[in-house]
């Protein structure tokens, strides 16, 4: 299994729709999860830490299953300005950098 | 935001040149990287200083050449690069350790010509 595996998309919906994202991890012992957001030529954006009890903001949750070594992050109520690349990111291990995922391409269509 | 900063913000450069990209955070933090991203493709991790020390080279080239004289500035020397190293490259910075979320400045893209 790769570091970090995300489905590329694209997932196109339906402003006001909900979407989900999975993210799977290969290290058990990975410590550190988060979602990082990134439009078109831009550098990426922190959106969210993710943590051992599941996170939200605003429309945003994440939630972290270590059983099944994966991340989440749910979007309601899908907005155009949500239309982005999301990508996942996890510490592998120890003192090791961040690994980024390739990303999940969203677009929301009015 | 002007956490992160990175000038220039486009260049282009013939194969024979020698520029510097340059990196400054304002957030206080003490670790800093180099991402290349290519188009349609993911980041590329190139460099880690942490505490003004490099902690990781990932098999870059040797005509990438990083520089971190204290822990708010970073630099990328290029020299003789090839028109594949025409990318987008970001600097990053995070807190206390490389595991800690990491803040990116807005990139330098860069073309080869």
């Amino acid at each position: 299994r790769k570091e970090v595996e995300q489905d590329p998309g694209p997932f196109n919906v339906p402003e006001g729709a909900t979407v989900a994202f999975n993210c799977t991890y290969s290290n058990s012992a990975s410590q550190s999860f988060f979602w990082y957001r990134q439009d078109c030529r831009k550098e990426p954006k922190l959106l969210m830490s993710v943590y051992s009890s599941g996170n939200e903001d605003g429309r945003f949750t994440a939630q972290l299953n270590r059983a099944s070594q994966y991340i989440s992050l749910l979007i309601r109520d899908s907005k155009l300005s949500d239309s982005a690349t999301y990508l996942c990111v996890v510490n592998p291990f120890g003192n090791t950098p961040l690994v980024f995922g390739k990303g999940t391409r969203l677009s929301v269509i009015a | 935001e002007t956490g992160v900063t990175q000038t220039p913000r486009h260049l282009v450069m013939g194969m024979t040149n020698k520029k510097s990209l340059k990196c400054e955070q304002h957030l206080g933090h003490n670790a800093m990287y180099w991402y290349k991203q290519s188009a349609k493709k993911p980041l590329e991790l190139m460099f880690v200083y942490n505490f003004k020390e490099q902690t990781e080279n990932n098999s870059v080239p040797s005509r990438f050449s990083p520089e971190c004289p204290n822990s708010s500035h970073l630099f990328l020397h290029l020299h003789t690069l090839q028109p594949e190293d025409s990318a987008l490259y970001l600097c990053a910075s995070s807190q206390e350790s490389v595991w800690d979320e990491q803040y990116f400045g807005p990139g330098t893209r860069l073309t080869v010509t």
